[in-house]
């Protein structure tokens, strides 16, 4: 059993489209988070959930949209995708803010 | 100056040797540390928290200097499995579930 899982693993899409990422974490963890990584490997939060409710949302263009239907999953939409959008999105969870950190697979997105 | 920062390498070290890093933070009120490992193209896993006294897992050893800011790793007759990305992350110290990552110390066990 997959503790954090987000679909799909890979996502190639044109310029201007519209595309999700799914993410579902079966351990019962209050916080949600979604990271991107672009080419330089650096790890930086774009938003967290702490029982459905937005936590944080650092400077991201508001074509990002996430939606915690409950507390066991944390969608991405992303409107009008751009190149700059290319990266790999990691979905993560843990029990409380500030604790360890347990990531999904990644869900590597390249907009051409 | 970043908030996290680490040397970035590659380390280069000979099967069996050890390897140590730092990582040094600029928030004097974080209080949450730990290093997470990242293989190429899979996600981070948590490697051990640091706890201010110090601790050890197995091979390796981790250490906090609250006056330095920094956070070392220090990894023992390092194996060829070892070869991997070192992330050091912190917590923000006011800010709610911010934890910060460093971009990584790349790690390269040679035969």
């Amino acid at each position: 059993d997959t503790a954090v899982s987000q679909t799909p693993k890979y996502l190639v899409t044109q310029m201007g489209n519209d595309k999700s990422i799914k993410c579902e974490q079966n351990l019962g963890h209050d916080t949600m988070y979604w990271y991107k990584q672009d080419s330089k490997k650096f790890l930086k939060i774009m938003f967290s959930y702490n029982n459905k409710e937005l936590i944080i949302n650092e400077t991201v263009p508001n074509r990002f949209s996430p939606k915690s239907p409950d507390k066991a999953h944390l969608n991405l939409h992303i409107n009008s995708l751009e190149l700059g959008d290319s990266a790999v999105y990691f979905c993560a969870s843990s029990p409380t803010e500030n604790e360890k950190l347990f990531f999904g697979s990644g869900t590597q997105l390249s907009v051409l | 100056r970043k908030e996290v920062e680490q040397d970035p390498g590659p380390f280069n070290v000979p099967e069996g040797a050890t390897v140590a890093f730092n990582c040094t933070y600029s928030n004097s009120a974080s209080q949450s540390f730990f290093w997470y490992r990242q293989d190429c193209r899979k996600e981070p896993k948590l490697l051990m928290s640091v706890y201010s006294s110090g601790n050890e897992d197995g091979r390796f050893t981790a250490q906090l200097n609250r006056a330095s800011q920094y956070i070392s790793l220090l990894i023992r007759d390092s194996k060829l499995s070892d070869s991997a990305t070192y992330l050091c992350v912190v917590n923000k110290g006011d800010s709610w579930g911010k934890l910060q990552f460093g971009a990584g110390t790349q790690v390269v066990v040679t035969p």
